[in-house]
């Protein structure tokens, strides 16, 4: 049991390239999400998908776009990189159903925009 | 709307004193909050989540929240700080929306011999 696992950990992009970072969870969670960590101000949200086949828009979500693949898998695209997207990426997920709303987050990916 | 505040950046302790890390929240009705720790280049771990049962709540590795709804805190200690504490924490808020968290700023901890 992997848990929420993302790939890459690690990326350099010059500013206008694209990459897709990947998330999988073997979890059977229903809902899966994409923060973005930047200092001094915790995580915030980029998008989230809700059950599968659904997306919706975070706190930040401008320059991004999301794909729910499957219930497993939730990808997050930079079509454009900018200076302003270098930030350590957590990919989560949570079960729906309870009041519990605890969520389990990825290793992260640490991209750098040049 | 529902909104955290941790009020140190960062907070300092030797080895074997007390933890207290703060946080007051701002919900317009009986929330679910939460702690977690992150460790340097790790992922976020739960430490301990209150969601209305028993105020006093406990967590992984001794550590410990009580939620005062009078004055609007959930606050973490610990009473014998370890060298492995040492790590940055996020005090969070369910948001009401559809199963959104919302994040403090975060208090990284330091522990010295």
């Amino acid at each position: 049991n992997a848990g929420v696992t993302q790939t890459p950990k690690f990326q350099v992009l010059k500013t206008g390239q694209s990459m897709t970072l990947q998330c999988a969870q073997d979890m059977n969670h229903n809902s899966m999400y994409w923060y973005r960590q930047d200092p001094g101000m915790g995580l915030r949200l980029i998008y989230y998908s809700a059950s599968e086949g659904t997306t919706d828009k975070g706190e930040v979500p401008n320059g991004y776009n999301v794909s729910r693949l499957n219930k497993r898998e939730f990808s997050l695209r930079l079509e454009s990189a900018a200076p302003s997207q270098t930030s350590v990426y957590f990919c989560a997920s949570s079960q729906t159903s309870g009041f519990s709303y605890e969520q389990y987050f990825g290793p992260g990916t640490r991209l750098t925009v040049t | 709307a529902q909104s955290v505040t941790q009020l140190d950046s960062h907070v300092s302790v030797s080895e074997g004193t007390p933890v207290l890390l703060r946080c007051n929240y701002s919900s317009s009705y009986s929330p679910s909050l939460f702690w977690y720790v992150q460790h340097p280049n790790k992922g976020l771990q739960l430490l301990l989540k209150y969601t209305s049962a028993a105020t006093l709540v406990k967590g992984i590795n001794g550590f410990e929240a009580e939620f005062k709804k009078s004055e609007t805190s959930f606050h973490l200690t610990k009473p014998s700080a370890h060298m492995s504490d040492a790590a940055e924490y996020f005090c969070v808020v369910h948001s009401g929306g559809y199963n959104k968290l919302i994040f403090g700023a975060g208090t990284r901890l330091a522990v010295h011999p």
